[in-house]
């Protein structure tokens, strides 16, 4: 079954840090680019970055810019949100999705998110 | 970046209606365009791609059409099922943006 699910969400305080993972199974993940979007309670969904499946290009929001970044393990199937400098409005269930292959960067396969709190 | 409209933000009907929702961007996007649908507590699924193709396993009463700035998204029959939030995204460039989400409710 193809999977992606993610984990380390958590309480954090505003300036902290938190790291976020995504194991991915069921399909080759070194083929594939990937995303993190996110979703702020009872809000839409915001796309935050993108990578390539050799990680050789890396795209952010301008609300992340400086503060996140992404990553990836292919030899581990994993993906990674490295997130320093927290803000509230950081608050968000967080999903890392798999960008289709064609067409390109439709996001065919979802985790079922992880919530990240940004709270004093 | 490109902003997406959608419309109506919210939608009430009854099981067997036809309901289309439409999403409208800043600039044209050609058919880089894709729906979501989205029930609470659930993370999005894909629903339709390029404007107009289905995915694999989503039922034909959905629909897409459009192409450059206008899109719409149409459940020919309304199931149980298909109440939920529905999303466009564009995939044309960086950043990615979404629209609003357009919440189908049981009337």
């Amino acid at each position: 079954e193809v999977q992606l699910v993610e984990s380390g969400g958590g309480l954090v305080q505003p300036g902290g840090s938190l790291r976020l993972s995504c194991a991915a199974s069921g399909f080759t993940f070194s083929s594939y680019n990937m995303n993190w979007v996110r979703q702020a309670p009872g809000k839409g969904l915001e796309w935050v970055s993108f990578i390539t499946s050799s990680s050789g290009t890396i795209f952010y929001s301008d609300s992340v810019k400086g503060r996140f970044t992404i990553s990836r393990d292919n030899a581990k199937n994993s993906l990674y949100l490295q997130m320093n400098s927290l803000r509230d409005e950081d608050t968000a269930v967080y999903y890392c999705a798999r960008d289709s292959l064609s067409p390109a960067h439709a996001f065919d396969i979802w985790g079922q998110g992880t919530m990240v709190t940004v709270s004093s | 970046d490109i902003q997406m409209t959608q419309s109506p933000s919210s939608v009430s009907a009854s099981v067997g209606d036809r309901v289309t929702i439409t999403c409208r961007a800043s600039q044209g996007i050609s058919s880089w365009l894709a729906w979501y649908q989205q029930k609470p507590g659930k993370a999005p699924k894909f629903v339709i791609y390029a404007a107009s193709s289905l995915q694999s396993g989503v039922p034909s009463r959905f629909s897409g059409s459009g192409s450059g700035t206008d899109f719409t998204l149409t459940i020919s029959s309304l199931q149980p099922e298909d109440f939920a939030t529905y999303y466009c995204q564009q995939a044309n460039s960086f950043p990615f943006t979404f629209g609003g989400g357009t919440k189908v409710e049981i009337k």
